[in-house]
């Protein structure tokens, strides 16, 4: 089956300072993978997706994304950090209705 | 635009009683819906999935069950809640089969006392 893993529980960066919150997945064939931001007590947001093609996606609030087949992996970024941005981000991976997702790192983005 | 609605927001219920958690999509025809939990704040645990009316398929053997009365209905039931019932349950709605993202709904926080 199909899974993904967040290395880091947490992530802390000073506002103004890039960002960049790490993901690798497992997955046999072609991997459709997401990014998602949950802020305290909400639904998950939907942020970014690849399914193919560039490399680096582009999604909400200014986060990208970069697939590394070779490295089997998918980290999320952003070039300068706010403090708005501190919440908990989700790595998925998606095989037919299967959503596998990682555990989560939380991410404090201090002023 | 397409809105996921959960009802109830939170919910604190006693060991062995039963629960009714409820999902609405508006704005789109022929949804897949998902519930998932998330215990203690972290990763999702996919519990059913739904393609269509009366269709229901199960991730996880557990004391819970689905069912989808309508085209953009589902409900998450239990006859008798276990303290490991606890958690936050979130519904979700896809367009399709295939690589699309899912839309989550806001959740329901379900303490079992």
């Amino acid at each position: 089956a199909q899974s993904v893993a967040q290395p880091e529980d947490q992530v802390n960066v000073a506002e103004g300072n890039p960002l960049t919150v790490k993901c690798t997945y497992s997955v046999s064939g072609n991997p459709y993978l997401f990014w998602y931001v949950q802020y305290p007590n909400r639904g998950l947001q939907f942020l970014l997706k690849y399914i193919t093609g560039d490399n680096l996606v582009k999604g909400s609030y200014g986060f990208e994304a970069e697939f590394n087949k070779s490295q089997t992996s998918f980290h999320l970024k952003k070039p300068s950090a706010l403090v708005s941005d501190s919440a908990l981000y989700f790595c998925a991976v998606l095989k037919l209705h299967d959503m596998r997702f990682g555990a989560g790192t939380r991410l404090t983005v201090k002023p | 635009s397409q809105t996921i609605h959960q009802w109830p927001a939170t919910l604190v219920q006693p060991v062995g009683s039963p629960l009714s958690l409820e999902c609405t999509v508006e704005g789109t025809s022929n949804p897949n819906l998902y519930w998932y939990r998330q215990a203690a704040g972290r990763g999702l645990q996919l519990l059913f999935y739904s393609v269509g009316i009366g269709q229901i398929s199960s991730e996880v053997p557990q004391n819970l069950s689905a069912s989808r009365p309508q085209d953009r209905q589902f409900i998450l039931s239990s006859k008798k809640l276990l303290l490991s019932d606890s958690g936050f349950y979130l519904c979700a709605w896809g367009p399709g089969t295939g690589f699309y993202e899912q839309y989550f709904g806001p959740g329901t926080r379900l303490t079992v006392t």
